[in-house]
């Protein structure tokens, strides 16, 4: 069974600038997230969808970072305009939804570096 | 608003087994417990989860006390590939949002 794919896996852009990150979930997931990496600290959720709604967007910088989830498959992750604090590890995941205990599965991740 | 507690790392021989302990004194009835690791690099991968019964995977076994407050994942047979963070997250059934502590940073060693 494939995993979650995300890409690119690395990314370095200049503050200001903007960013896209892309997933593709296990096929059949219907909850998906992002989560956001720093250096040394656990995953934070940013986004959760379940199919191609939104469930809670509430850690989302709404005024720089947006998310969509078009067909209820693949979704992407932007950031415009990046800044520096942005620095961190992409992590999209993926689910299933049926008893409301099921795992969630990770891809690589994204790394981006905002100079 | 942290549920678990956890050692900030540990040290274990290759082939012995491993006990991760994880306390979570405020678990309530419905909460899971899950484990996950991330080894350098990598995204998050799921080990185990459970209720208040013990359970065993192919990669791991957990054991939780039967007041609930408190667990341990056991790796049988540790191997070098397992060096990674460790994470122990309790998440209520429906919640689906995973609160990442600190974890315990694992290093097996030859």
């Amino acid at each position: 069974e494939a995993g979650v794919a995300q890409s690119p896996r690395y990314k370095i852009i200049e503050k200001r600038q903007s960013v896209a990150f892309w997933c593709n979930p296990i096929s059949g997931h219907a909850t998906l997230y992002w989560y956001q990496q720093i250096l040394g600290q656990g995953p934070k959720l940013l986004i959760q969808f379940q199919n191609n709604g939104v469930v809670d967007d509430s850690q989302l910088p709404k005024d720089r970072f947006s998310a969509e989830r078009l067909k209820g498959v693949d979704s992407t992750l932007k950031i415009q305009p990046a800044k520096l604090e942005d620095s961190a590890v992409y992590l999209c995941a993926s689910s299933l939804v049926r008893t409301g205990t099921e795992p969630q599965y990770f891809g690589p991740g994204t790394r981006l570096t905002v100079l | 608003d942290a549920k678990t507690t956890q050692p900030t790392s540990m040290d274990c021989a290759e082939g012995r087994a491993a006990n991760l302990p994880c306390n979570h004194s405020t678990i309530s009835g419905n909460e899971y417990v899950y484990w996950y690791r991330q080894i350098h690099s990598q995204g998050p991968q799921y080990i185990i989860h459970g209720l208040k019964n013990n359970e065993t995977n192919e990669m791991a076994s957990l054991i939780i006390t039967e007041d609930r407050k408190s667990s341990t994942l056991i790796l049988p047979h540790a191997t070098l590939r397992d060096t990674a963070v460790y994470y122990c997250i309790v998440k209520g059934m429906g919640d689906y949002k995973l609160s990442f502590g600190a974890g315990t940073t694992v290093t097996v060693r030859a």
